[in-house]
């Protein structure tokens, strides 16, 4: 069974510009879930979705916003790019409900210039 | 919200030592598990273990869920274990906090030859 997969890989964007990130959870998940990386933060929580509706939120501003679509694929959209977003972007997918293990993407790596 | 502390924050061993890296939650969680950051960023699946004892391989992981700690066992450690190690949770309840993990700030682990 493929894993879960993100792209672009790589992205650099100036400041100002929006950016979106695609996530394809593993075949028959249907949470997604979305962290940002950074070296001063660590890991944060950005938000879950799980059959089409945000189940969960982190503490980031509303420049940062999700969607999931009906064959569970996430999207996430960061508009105005600031260079603090500059970031390891990865995405989780684990089966329905709570309680299950949680499986990561490669990450997008989001650098802003 | 909850705290995860990791400990150590640095390691360095020798191929061939033993090595354990603890990880303490300020609350109860639930879905504890522990990853491996390899070097291009993806978090890979260690242990899913919100309780009791479980191996694989050269790894073994212990959790004590009513003392709030996780212990992670590397044992006849190789140049390939190298990397950060991430243990994470999620809040109680279940049903209010999902799949939200809270990582812990990791283990750099640093194997020699």
């Amino acid at each position: 069974k493929a894993g879960v997969t993100q792209t672009p890989r790589y992205l650099i964007k100036t400041r100002g510009q929006q950016v979106t990130l695609s996530c394809s959870p593993i075949s028959g998940h249907r949470s997604v879930s979305w962290y940002q990386q950074t070296p001063g933060q660590g890991l944060q929580f950005l938000f879950e979705y799980f059959s089409e509706t945000q189940r969960n939120k982190g503490n980031f501003p509303g420049r940062f916003s999700g969607r999931q679509f009906s064959n569970s694929r996430s999207e996430m959209n960061v508009s105005t790019l600031e260079l603090g977003d500059s970031a390891l972007y990865l995405c989780a997918s684990s089966l329905a409900g709570t309680g299950r293990v949680q499986y990561f993407g490669p990450g997008t790596r989001l650098l802003v210039l | 919200g909850i705290q995860v502390e990791q400990s150590p924050p640095d390691l360095i061993l020798q191929e061939g030592a033993n090595s354990t890296l603890r990880c303490n939650f300020s609350d109860s969680v639930n879905n504890l598990q522990w990853f491996h950051q390899n070097p291009w960023g993806q978090l890979i699946n260690l242990f899913y273990i919100p309780s009791g004892t479980k191996q694989n391989g050269r790894l073994c992981a212990t959790t004590v869920a009513t003392e709030r700690y996780s212990l992670l066992y590397i044992s006849s450690s190789q140049t390939t274990d190298s990397g950060v190690y991430f243990c994470a949770g999620t809040r109680s309840p279940l049903m209010e906090y999902g799949n939200k993990l809270v990582f812990g700030a990791g283990t750099i682990l640093r194997v020699k030859s």
